[in-house]
Parts: C-alpha cells; sequence; structure tokens
C-alpha cells in the first residue's frame, strides 16, 4: 500500500527542547514539503525538498532544520530557537517539485509545547 | 505574487442540498487551482484541479468547481451535500512556473440531517 506516514501523531515537548518529525514515503517520489498548519490559517511552508542531499528554505523556515539523507525520509526538527512550535505540521510529496504535479499527504503530527 | 482569499470561513448545509464554497484567487501569471479537502486529524487530500485545460473541472465525491479568469474565482461546488462531506476545505493557488502552492485560509463546512 503506497503512501505517507508521519510519527507521531502526537507529541508533547517541554520548552527549550528540540524534537524530530517523522516522514517516509514508499511512492518513489522525488519532491517532499514540510508544512505548519494552524487553527484558522491555510498552511505555511516550511521546508522543501526537490532531490536527495537538496533542500531549500520556504516561507517559515527560522527555528527548523531538515535532512534528505534518503529519497523516502524527510524528517523536520524543531529547534528551541522556533518562538511557536505549537501546530499540526503536515509532510507532503510529489512525484517532482512542481505544481502540476500533485501534491500526496501524509496524516499528519500534532505537536504541543507545554 | 499569488494569494487566494476564501469568502466564507464557515458554511452550514442540510444534507441533500447543495454545497457552494467560494474562492478567489490573485496570481500574476496563468495559474493552477486546486481544492482540498481535509478532515479532521487527517492530512489534505486533493478533490480536483484546474491547469488551463477546461474551464469546468470535475473531481471526486461529485464536486465540481469553475474557472471565471473575468471574475478570479474557482468556486467548489456539489448538487447534493452527504454527512460525509463535512470537513475544512483549502482552495490552493500556483503559478504554473512554480512549485509552490499558497493556500487560503479554509472553509469548514458542517452538514445538518
Amino acid at each position: 500500500d503506497g503512501g505517507i506516514t508521519q510519527s507521531p501523531k502526537y507529541l508533547f515537548r517541554k520548552e527549550g527542547q528540540n524534537v524530530t518529525l517523522s516522514c517516509e514515503q514508499n511512492l518513489n517520489h522525488d519532491a517532499m514539503y514540510w508544512y505548519r498548519q494552524d487553527p484558522g490559517q491555510g498552511l505555511r511552508l516550511i521546508y522543501y525538498s526537490q532531490i536527495v542531499n537538496d533542500f531549500q528554505k520556504g516561507d517559515i523556515a527560522e527555528g527548523y532544520s531538515v535532512s534528505r539523507e534518503k529519497k523516502e525520509s524527510f524528517p523536520l526538527t524543531v529547534t528551541s530557537a522556533q518562538k511557536n512550535p505549537t501546530a499540526f505540521y503536515l509532510c507532503a510529496s510529489s512525484t517532482e517539485g512542481h505544481i502540476i504535479y500533485e501534491q500526496f499527504f501524509g496524516p499528519g503530527t500534532r505537536l504541543t509545547v507545554l | 505574487a499569488q494569494s487566494v482569499t476564501q469568502l466564507d470561513s464557515h458554511v452550514s448545509v442540510s444534507e441533500g442540498t447543495p454545497v457552494l464554497l467560494r474562492c478567489n484567487y490573485s496570481s500574476s501569471y496563468s495559474p493552477s487551482l486546486f481544492w482540498y479537502v481535509q478532515h479532521p486529524n487527517k492530512g489534505l487530500q486533493l478533490l480536483l484541479k484546474y491547469t488551463s485545460a477546461a474551464t469546468l473541472v470535475k473531481g471526486i465525491n461529485g464536486f465540481e468547481a469553475e474557472f471565471k479568469k473575468s471574475e478570479t474565482s474557482f468556486h467548489l461546488t456539489k448538487p447534493s451535500a452527504h454527512m460525509s462531506d463535512a470537513a475544512e476545505y483549502f482552495c490552493v493557488v500556483s503559478d504554473q512556473d512554480d512549485y509552490k502552492l499558497s493556500f487560503g485560509a479554509g472553509t469548514t463546512v458542517t452538514v445538518r440531517a
């Protein structure tokens, strides 16, 4: 069954801690994306990667970091520098990094800072 | 730069009645437009997309949308709402030479029995 998995589904973090959100896809997609969703707002792009070992900042990259060492994996680290990290995080992938290719979304991770 | 305005933050309909979700966009170039649906605590699913082919686009689950360039609109409709249509809907725009999607704030649909 092809798709995107994100783990964990719920994550709690104390202030000052770094946490890493997992995103794995078995769709053989080249491009992967991380979005942040806040209540009453649309999704905002954090980082994206069009190919292994390469990634670019999106609109709200400050306080986040990513890596893309394998085609199927694109983990997101929320660092202590992110001032308001409580949000719903969505990972997506597409065949290539162009909008004509549909983005497929994972089920999301809800991060809460205590 | 592109942007999207979803004109209603919340729409409530009775089961079996039509649904209309309104979306206006701003784009410098020829846009691509999408509607996505999100059920509670889930990821997003593509309903339909417009990429400069037919202006009336049919999607999944009986939804369709019409691209009107003169009105810069891309409204989503369904003739008869079902309880399973209760969800949040996002209108999304992108310039065709770009990777980047711009999302509207979303419209929450409630379906009354």
